[in-house]
């Protein structure tokens, strides 16, 4: 699977949109770009995917660039119950397999 | 999604021993996997249990130390066996091919946390 690069800590202002960024320039066509957090102590959960258009749903919006070499969550307004770890990982459509990386710990702040 | 549950919570056991973590969906589930999260580290697979036979292992991990069972669609058990401190991590089951789910896409348990002393 293609590697993931996401900055290792971002703080966001609460009520405020965070824009989280993904690079994946080796992503191949068939890849896909997920995106989990994972609250401290918790599970990761499951947020969006995409392949090549931007998608949105009850989460957050996934914004995908044309070339797919990058793309960035978005979180249209932070709550501090956000706060988490943000992982970004590409993933062949048919192949289960899901690499954690260290992905981004995503601070709101009040 | 699935609601996944793992049994027990948490744990804190003896070097030399074995543990049994017990992960149950409320639905059946084409694949289930498990997973292991050391201190302050990312999630790394372990395996894949399959129904009715062997589960498939990762780089790293065999199933002596590992061993696995799947008897159903809808439940797996992780064994860590001849544990030691360094086994200590979090241990999380996740679920995929959920009925009326979001079909490739991964849900995760809430995890078993193994202290070992």
């Amino acid at each position: 699977d293609a590697k993931t690069t996401q900055p290792p800590s971002m703080d966001c202002a609460e009520g405020r949109a965070a824009n989280l960024p993904c690079n994946h320039s080796t992503i191949s066509g068939n890849e896909y770009v997920y995106w989990y957090r994972q609250i401290h102590s918790q599970g990761p959960q499951y947020i969006i995917h995409g392949l090549k258009n931007n998608e949105t749903n009850e989460m957050a919006s996934l914004i995908i660039t044309e070339d797919r070499k990058s793309s960035t969550l978005i979180l249209p307004h932070a709550t501090l119950r956000d706060t988490a770890v943000y992982y970004c990982i590409v993933r062949v459509g048919n192949d289960y397999k899901l690499s954690f990386g260290a992905g981004t710990t995503v601070t709101v702040r009040a | 999604s699935a609601v996944i549950s793992q049994k027990p919570s948490r744990d804190i056991c003896q070097r030399g021993t074995s543990l049994t973590i017990q992960c149950q969906v409320d639905s059946q589930v084409t694949m289930m996997f498990w997973y292991r999260q050391q201190p302050g580290q990312s999630l790394t697979l372990i395996a894949t249990a399959n129904q009715g036979s062997e589960a498939t292992y990762e780089s790293g991990f065999v199933i002596d130390k590992f061993p696995i069972s799947r008897p159903n669609l809808t439940f797996s058990t992780l064994t860590v066996s001849n544990m030691s401190p360094e086994d200590s991590s979090i241990y999380l089951c996740s679920v995929e091919g959920v009925a009326g789910g979001i079909q490739e896409t991964q849900y995760f348990g809430p995890g078993t946390r193994l202290l070992v002393l």
